[in-house]
């Protein structure tokens, strides 16, 4: 099965810096690779995704990039702000199926004033 | 983008008792749900999935005895704790997938916060 592993566990950065978290994936079928915010005592939030047809995709101040020959895909935050402060998780899976995804340990990103 | 409602947000309960947690998708039709349960401060351990008119396909270790799930309509799935003791008491969170010609995309609910006295 497909195994998820995210680095690092935790992220400390100063407010206007860029934050970079990483992620790889075992399994070369997975084409689906999410990222999901936390915020305490919330529910995990789709903030951004990519496909596997594409290396790169950018939501204003976020963007994620995909390696899929290295099996890594990575989330890039710019610019951070307090409001960025969460875990983040990535996850990896198959698009247009119901089957379920698998997730990375989660980042505790810190962004200090 | 689509929304998945979980309710109650908190529950606290006595030891002994059952508690039923709903999960529904507000805007799409969702063949299959996750349910996660997570200790603090680690990821999300998934339970088991739940399946519109079948049965929930759990995880090992999890009992589905203990955790029921039910899931009657293509937007509604019930977890139920049965008998529930203080070991129990966690945060459980559902998610929903947009496929059955969707995108694909999964999404959480709010997650509730079951506290067992």
């Amino acid at each position: 099965g497909e195994n998820v592993e995210q680095h690092p566990s935790t992220l400390s950065v100063q407010e206007g810096d860029s934050a970079v978290i990483k992620c790889t994936y075992s399994d070369s079928a997975s084409n689906y690779f999410p990222w999901y915010k936390q915020e305490l005592g919330k529910g995990p939030q789709l903030i951004i995704d990519i496909r596997s047809n594409v290396g790169e995709k950018k939501d204003q101040r976020i963007a994620v990039t995909l390696n899929k020959t290295a099996k890594h895909f990575s989330l890039h935050i710019t610019e951070t702000q307090p409001e960025d402060s969460a875990v983040y998780f990535c996850a990896a899976g198959l698009s247009n199926t119901g089957n379920q995804f698998y997730f990375g340990t989660g980042t505790s990103l810190t962004v200090i004033p | 983008g689509a929304v998945v409602s979980q309710h109650p947000s908190w529950v606290i309960c006595k030891s002994g008792t059952s508690v039923k947690i709903e999960c529904r998708s507000l805007d799409f039709q969702a063949t299959t749900m996750f349910w996660y349960r997570q200790f603090p401060k680690q990821s999300l351990m998934l339970m088991a999935t739940s399946n519109e008119g079948s049965k929930a396909t759990y995880e090992q270790g999890v009992e589905k005895d203990k955790f029921l799930i039910n899931h009657a309509s293509l937007t509604l799935s019930t977890l139920t704790v049965t008998s529930a003791h203080p070991e129990d008491s966690s945060f459980y969170i559902c998610s929903a997938r947009d496929g059955a010609g969707g995108t694909g995309e999964l999404f959480f609910g709010e997650g509730s916060r079951l506290t067992v006295l």
